[in-house]
């Protein structure tokens, strides 16, 4: 069925160091992929979001990248602060369903 | 976000007793979403509607139903047939760009 996998589940960096976080995704059809970020008993936050017609795209130290052909795209967090610790869903819009699927999320430590 | 809203932010329930959560847009959005969250765990999909009058089932949506009579408004009922309904209960919608939105969430404990 359509799914997205995402990894690591757990990762952990010290602070001022980069984060990296992948996801695939098995609808050859997809054109969204947004990324949520949800701190501790909060509601999930889109951080920033791609769409299939660019490879990458960048907001200060958060960038995204998409290869479409792999049905891959990846988070990257440059220069890591403590309040970046918090947990990181991926997704990807399902054209079929016109429904947006959820990685299981990556919880991101940010060590001092 | 701010123009999603939730109520109530905490939610007791009884053995047998069903409730209502309800979730409220304000953005004009058509799509609108129902998903539960375990602690430690992802997002999982209860319903969705496309469109007012019209709704679909997620993975996870026995025990649970919804209705969507007016574009702003989707609530979702925890009937007693979900036996095990302690979680984080989270709305969402969605614009015709494709961004989605959460509402602040509920969180229902049964006693």
């Amino acid at each position: 069925g359509e799914n997205v996998e995402q990894h690591p589940s757990t990762l952990s960096v010290q602070e001022g160091d980069s984060a990296v976080i992948k996801c695939t995704y098995s609808d050859s059809a997809s054109n969204y992929f947004p990324w949520y970020k949800q701190e501790l008993g909060k509601r999930p936050q889109l951080i920033i979001d791609i769409r299939s017609n660019v490879g990458e795209k960048k907001d200060q130290r958060i960038a995204v990248t998409l290869n479409k052909t792999a049905k891959h795209f990846s988070l990257h967090i440059t220069e890591t602060q403590p309040e970046d610790s918090a947990v990181y869903f991926c997704a990807a819009l399902m054209n079929r369903d016109d429904k947006i699927i959820f990685g299981k999320g990556t919880r991101l430590h940010i060590l001092p | 976000d701010g123009g999603i809203t939730q109520s109530p932010k905490y939610l007791f329930r009884k053995e047998g007793q069903n409730v209502t959560l309800s979730c409220e847009q304000n953005l004009n959005h058509d799509a609108m979403y129902w998903y539960r969250q375990d602690p430690g765990q992802g997002l999982r999909l209860i319903y969705y509607s496309q469109i007012v009058n019209d709704f679909q089932k997620g993975d996870i949506a026995e025990g649970y139903s919804v209705s969507r009579e007016k574009k702003e408004s989707f609530p979702l009922t925890v009937t007693s047939a979900q036996k095990n309904p302690t979680a984080f209960y989270l709305c969402a919608s969605r614009h015709a760009s494709d961004t989605q939105y959460f509402g602040p969430g509920t969180r229902l404990t049964v006693l």
